[in-house]
């Protein structure tokens, strides 16, 4: 099974940081990397699938970048809305598997 | 408007067995392939099972296979996953998710299976 490792696992920012959270996968995913959003109480959002293609609807400041097994996910602008935490999976083979999460916090 | 409604989450002892449905709207169902996702309280996300659209493959997690079963039925929009013999660690919100194009881009809102004595 492929071990997806993210880092870190919390953190605290402001209103208008620049925010990088960085995916690995235990093996290469040939790019099969998608990013969510979950706020409490709620259903994950699509924000980023094949490592750097943005979601229809989702705000320019993230964006995906990354291949073979290192990714990263960036908040160009840390925006009040955007407090929340953060998964990656790999889509690349079964079992399907999500990263343990990053919690951003209001600094 | 694609639409993804859970039910059939309950209280259930350990044991037990449930079926949750997934009720899709908003797009050709047997074009695409389905997958259930679950988040116990105050954990992360772990991926279940999936389903392809039209062959009807199916695919599990270690952690549940030979007890959960994923089926569909385009015929009626709807997804489904059997749970038999239920335990405390299956406790979680149940969400339905709709794979495409190597991404999960809609998510139901989730139902809730607890399970305790």
């Amino acid at each position: 099974d492929i071990h997806l490792t993210q880092s870190p696992s919390f953190l605290s920012a402001s209103v208008g940081d620049r925010v990088i959270i960085t995916c690995r996968a235990s093996q290469d995913i040939n790019n099969y990397l998608a990013w969510y959003q979950q706020k409490p109480g709620k259903a994950p959002n699509l924000l980023i699938y094949v490592a750097s293609t943005l979601q229809s609807g989702v705000p320019s400041r993230f964006s995906g970048s990354g291949s073979g097994t290192e990714f990263t996910l960036t908040i160009s602008s840390l925006q009040p809305e955007d407090f929340a935490t953060y998964y990656c999976q790999q889509l690349d083979f079964y079992p399907l598997t999500f990263g343990p999460g990053t919690t951003v916090d209001i600094k | 408007d694609v639409q993804l409604v859970e039910s059939g989450g309950d209280l259930k002892r350990p044991g037990g067995s449930l079926r949750l449905s997934c009720a899709a709207s908003g797009f050709t169902f047997s074009d695409f392939a389905m997958s259930w996702v679950r988040q116990a309280p105050g954990k992360g996300l772990e991926w279940v099972s999936a389903i392809s659209g039209t062959t009807g493959s199916t695919y599990y997690a270690d952690s549940v296979k030979g007890r959960f079963t994923i089926s569909r039925d385009n015929s009626k929009n709807t997804l489904y996953l059997q749970i038999n013999s239920l335990r405390v660690e299956d406790t979680a919100v149940y969400f339905c998710v709709r794979g495409s194009n190597r991404r999960f881009d809609y998510w139901g809102q989730g139902t809730l299976v607890t399970v305790s004595s």
